[in-house]
């Protein structure tokens, strides 16, 4: 079955850089990929999709790209603030959008130092 | 309005108790979701119903029974627990289009403490 790997080190990073996290899948490419936000002691919270024909997907100062040779998606967060501080859990659909069986990441905790 | 909401956030019970934890969503959505999160912050689905018909029963013990009395409320029985079954349970909802993305909706999810 699938597997995601995602860097289970934390990311520490000033305030004003770039985070970029990645997540690595095993198996087959997924139709669509998805990144969500977690904060301490709250579920998780969508951010963005990407769909496997797109390379690359934004939504304000977030960036995700899905390269399927190489089997991997970065997360970027440009112009990061320390209200970015938290784990982001990357996701795919084993069903293809059919039953909505997402298979996650173990998640990279961001840290970001003002 | 809180869109998927569950009760209790905390529950600490006993080796051997049965208990259940509470799920609703006032989004409309088809489909609802149990999922497991262990200390390692590892998030495994366990169950799923679509307008209360069970369609994902991955590999969990029998003592879990999920039941959906409509398509707003999913709910999630637990029976004899164990030591194991300590950990964060989140309650989701979607709406599934076949072949279409479906973003899940999390609940706050439920601290289970087994001693």
């Amino acid at each position: 079955s699938q597997k995601i790997e995602q860097n289970s080190e934390a990311l520490n990073i000033q305030e004003g850089k770039t985070a970029t996290l990645t997540c690595n899948y095993t198996n087959y490419s997924p139709a669509y990929l998805q990144w969500y936000r977690q904060d301490p002691g709250r579920g998780p919270v969508f951010l963005l999709l990407i769909r496997e024909n797109e390379k690359e997907k934004r939504k304000e100062r977030l960036k995700v790209t899905f390269d399927t040779t190489l089997k991997q998606s970065l997360f970027h967060i440009t112009a990061s603030q320390p209200a970015d501080s938290a784990t982001y859990l990357c996701a795919l659909d084993e069903s293809s959008g059919n039953t909505g069986k997402l298979i996650f990441g173990q998640g990279t905790t961001l840290q970001v130092k003002p | 309005d809180t869109a998927v909401s569950q009760t209790p956030k905390y529950l600490v019970t006993q080796m051997g108790n049965d208990k259940s934890i509470k799920c609703e969503q006032n989004l409309g959505h088809d489909t609802m979701y149990w999922y497991k999160q262990d200390s390692k912050k590892f998030l495994k689905i366990m169950f799923s119903y679509n307008n209360k018909e069970l369609i994902i029963n991955e590999t969990v013990p029998n003592r879990f029974s999920p039941k959906s009395p409509d398509k707003a409320h999913l709910n999630l029985h637990i029976n004899s627990l164990e030591l194991g079954d300590s950990a964060v349970y989140f309650c989701a909802s979607s709406q599934v289009l076949a072949g279409s993305h479906n973003e899940q909706f999390f609940g706050p999810g439920t601290r289970l403490t087994v001693l």
